[in-house]
């Protein structure tokens, strides 16, 4: 089955600083690579997302690359701010014929430091 | 439109006890899922459902069972709690026609004494 690790696990920047986070899968069919941001006490919500036929893309602060020959993936996070401060979640799914496979990372606690 | 809803929110089981965590969506998502979160874990998949009428495993299954009453339903039941039970649970649906985004539920703490 798919495998994806995330690295790091913990990480601390000062406020307006940027923030990489990356994530290696295992699985070639994997084609769809979301990133889920978990506050305190709160449920995963999706901040975004690429699928395996586009290399980059980007949401105003947020952006998220694929390399699917060396098959990982990042965050960047620029201009961090307190609020920027959560749990870090990447996923790599599978789909096809209806059926969906998805795989998280462990997960990466962002601290911004004000 | 309240998306995905978890009960109860929290609960203290003793050991041996048991309990069912239900969910319910209004999002009309074919595919639904169990999760267990615990610290440096990160989301664990107990059970899913791809479809109504259908369930199954995922990588942490024993101790649990689950029913998925119909589309709107998927309940997660722990017959003899454990204290290794203790965990947060969250339910998600899954946009399959859609993006493939999953929408959580808030999660429901448990505690197993």
């Amino acid at each position: 089955g798919e495998n994806v690790e995330q690295h790091p696990s913990t990480l601390s920047v000062q406020e307006g600083d940027s923030a990489v986070i990356k994530c290696t899968y295992s699985d070639s069919a994997s084609n769809y690579f979301p990133w889920y941001k978990q506050e305190l006490g709160k449920r995963p919500q999706l901040i975004i997302d690429i699928r395996s036929n586009v290399g980059e893309k980007k949401d105003q602060r947020i952006a998220v690359t694929l390399n699917k020959t060396a098959k990982h993936f990042s965050l960047h996070i620029t201009e961090t701010q307190p609020e920027d401060s959560a749990v870090y979640f990447c996923a790599a799914i599978r789909s096809g014929a209806g059926s969906y496979q998805l795989t998280f990372g462990k997960g990466t606690k962002l601290s911004v430091i004000p | 439109n309240a998306g995905v809803t978890q009960t109860p929110k929290f609960q203290v089981l003793k050991t041996g006890q048991s309990m069912t965590l239900q969910c319910a969506q209004d999002m009309n998502h074919n595919s639904m899922y169990w999760y267990r979160q615990d610290p440096g874990m990160g989301l664990r998949l107990i059970y899913y459902s791809a479809s109504e009428g259908t369930t199954d495993k995922g990588e942490v299954p024993n101790g649990y069972n689950v029913s998925r009453l119909n589309k709107r339903e998927f309940s997660l039941r722990l017959e003899s709690a454990a204290p290794s039970q203790t965990s947060v649970y969250f339910c998600a649906t899954l946009w399959a026609t859609g993006t493939g985004e999953l929408f959580f539920g808030e999660g429901s703490r448990l505690t197993v004494l």
